[in-house]
């Protein structure tokens, strides 16, 4: 069936710098979201991106689809403590299927 | 602004008990899902529901089943809690359009002892 990995499952950043993490599908994708849970709380939706090669921006935050739409990645720049959680990329395939990611827990040094 | 709420936050249950997880919507959503959140496993789907009265599995069923009765309510049934289903339960709900996000509500952490 479809797996979706991500990596690093852990990401250690100091705050003020960037970082990427990726999501790598085994099967082509109808789209891709990308969804943060803080801390204690609920995963919360941020994006969803369709077309081949998309990037999308929000504030300090960038998402790309691949070429191929099997991979996809989150920048964030000038990491802050705000950014803080887990991050979850989530394909979508046929018949409106949706596949979570492990998740990126990301960690910020103050 | 979609609500999804959950019964309850915290649930301490017997081995062998049957245990409900209710779930409920605002936003008159067709779709309602259950899923399990364990560290380093990531979010595994249990059930989903498309429609009142409609259940299909999804990746990990066993030991789980659904009723779906009215359209705003999804509830997770333990037929008989094993210490082995200790784990945080979220719900979450979409619109009927295709690829439309979820919204999850705040999720009941379930100890079985």
């Amino acid at each position: 069936g479809q797996q979706v990995m991500q990596i690093p499952q852990y990401q250690h950043v100091q705050e003020g710098e960037d970082f990427t993490t990726y999501c790598n599908s085994s099967t082509t994708l109808s789209n891709i979201q990308w969804y943060k849970q803080r801390p204690g709380g609920h995963p919360v939706f941020l994006i969803q991106l369709v077309k081949s090669g998309e990037v999308k921006k929000q504030k300090r935050l960038t998402f790309q689809f691949g070429e191929a739409k099997k991979n996809s990645s989150l920048h964030i720049t000038a990491t802050q403590t705000t950014d803080v959680g887990t991050y979850f990329c989530v394909g979508g395939a046929a018949g409106n299927k949706l596949t979570f990611g492990g998740g990126t827990r990301v960690l910020v040094k103050p | 602004d979609v609500k999804v709420t959950q019964s309850s936050r915290y649930l301490v249950k017997r081995t062998g008990e049957k245990v409900f997880l209710e779930c409920v919507q605002d936003m008159d959503h067709e779709n309602m899902f259950w899923y399990r959140q364990d560290p380093g496993l990531g979010l595994r789907l249990i059930y989903f529901s498309y429609d009142v009265k409609m259940k299909e599995k999804g990746d990990i069923p066993e030991g789980y089943s659904v009723s779906r009765e009215k359209k705003e309510r999804f509830s997770l049934i333990l037929e008989s809690a094993s210490t082995n289903q200790t784990s945080m339960y979220l719900c979450a709900s979409s619109s009927d359009r295709v690829w439309s996000p979820l919204h999850f509500g705040n999720g009941t952490r379930l100890t079985v002892t």
